[in-house]
Order: structure tokens, then C-alpha cells, then sequence
């Protein structure tokens, strides 16, 4: 399995544009990048799958380059609600089964 | 469409008792995935199991820790003999599918606190 690396924290405010990237050198050919946000007392909740190039939704972006080594998953204009752990997966096949592996995410603070 | 259900919410045992953790997929779903969160960590998975199958449980402590997911009825994840170190979130998840591009949809756990 692709192993990731995504910043601790990130600190941002109300407004702006956030961007978290994840890097992800060993991707194999067949994984997807799948991001997920996890606010305190709760499961994580998926947010956005891409495998290459761009993908776009009412929440937020996902930038893929064509080596996919990395992802930026993009954030407009945040809010104080977008304070939570975001998580950055490679999801592929592992021993026969797709075994979505978290690891520490990032944990984005908006401050008004 | 109801989500997936977990419950208790929060649960409390003394050490030595056995502690059940039930989950109820999402509608539709037959693939299931426990997760173990401790504080200010991320997720470690578990056990992953499909209708009456347990598919991969590399993740599941060799001892103590058990989980069934029947034709009928939620799924369990049995924790005998609970020690300290078992206090944290327990997250269940489903899909619908064992495909890459399947999301996972989770509960919001169980608390569990091992007194």
C-alpha cells in the first residue's frame, strides 16, 4: 500500500482558500486518492475520490498531476465549520481486499 | 436512507468485563470495516468482514478481540476481558461494494472507557 504524507496542521481563516497537499510516491497504478474529514465525536465522512487530473464537487476540488505522486485537496472560501482532521488515502488492493488505511491527517483550524 | 448506526454511543466497563459493539450498515451494504481511533491518532483498522465472512482481520489483536457479521442482524465486535488499554473510539463503516473506488460510510462510534 502507498504510504502518505500530509502537514500535521494547517491554520487558516474564515474566507479564504485552503489547500492540503498529500504526498504519495509509491502510488500503484490501479489506487485512487480518496480524502475524508473527521470532525470531533464523529466518523469520518468521505469527501472527495479522483484518480487523476481534477475532480470537482459542491465541496471542494481535488488536483491530481499526471505523475500522481501527490493531490491538493482545494478548499474555497472556508469556514469556521471546515475546522476538523482531513484525511489523505490511497486506496488499493492489499492481500486480495481494498483496506482504506488512515493515517495521522491534518488538522485544519479557521479562525474568524 | 438511514446511515450506519453504531451503538451503545457510550459504553463503560470495568476491567475484566466483555464489551459489544454493534453496527448496523447502511442499507443495501453487505462490506463492513471496524476501526479502532485513540486519542489524537488516526483510524487503525481492524477487521473487515462481508455478509457471514470475515475477509481480512490483520489488524484485529490476536487475543480477546472477536467480530461476526451475520445473515440477519447487525454486526458485533466482541471485546472479552477489557483492559485500560482498550478505552477509545470504535468506528464501523460499509459500502456497497469491495471496489477501489467505493467509499467507505461510517457511524459516529462507540466511545468505549474501561474503568
Amino acid at each position: 500500500l502507498a504510504k502518505t504524507t500530509q502537514p500535521i496542521s494547517m491554520d487558516s481563516y474564515e474566507g479564504q482558500e485552503v489547500n492540503i497537499t498529500c504526498s504519495h510516491n509509491n502510488i500503484a497504478t490501479n489506487d485512487y486518492i480518496t480524502w475524508y474529514q473527521q470532525f470531533p465525536s464523529q466518523g469520518p465522512r468521505f469527501i472527495i475520490q479522483g484518480y487523476k487530473t481534477k475532480v470537482t464537487n459542491e465541496v471542494a476540488s481535488l488536483f491530481i498531476p499526471a505523475d500522481r505522486k501527490s493531490s491538493t485537496l482545494s478548499l474555497p472560501r472556508v469556514s469556521l465549520s471546515d475546522t476538523a482532521v482531513y484525511y489523505c488515502l490511497v486506496v488499493g488492493l492489499s492481500g486480495g481486499s481494498y483496506i482504506p488505511t488512515f493515517g495521522r491527517g491534518t488538522s485544519l483550524i479557521v479562525h474568524p | 436512507n438511514a446511515g450506519v448506526m453504531q451503538n451503545p454511543r457510550h459504553l463503560v466497563r470495568r476491567r475484566g468485563q466483555e464489551a459489544r459493539l454493534r453496527c448496523s450498515p447502511m442499507k443495501g451494504h453487505s462490506h463492513v470495516y471496524w476501526y479502532r481511533q485513540l486519542p489524537e491518532e488516526g483510524l487503525k483498522f481492524m477487521v473487515y468482514l462481508q455478509k457471514e465472512n470475515i475477509i481480512d482481520e490483520s489488524g484485529m489483536p490476536k487475543e480477546r478481540f472477536s467480530a461476526e457479521f451475520p445473515k440477519e442482524g447487525p454486526s458485533i465486535l466482541r471485546i472479552q476481558q477489557v483492559v485500560r488499554g482498550d478505552s477509545a473510539a470504535y468506528f464501523c463503516a460499509s459500502s456497497p461494494r469491495a471496489a477501489v473506488d467505493s467509499p467507505l460510510h461510517f457511524g459516529n462510534g462507540t466511545r468505549l472507557t474501561v474503568t
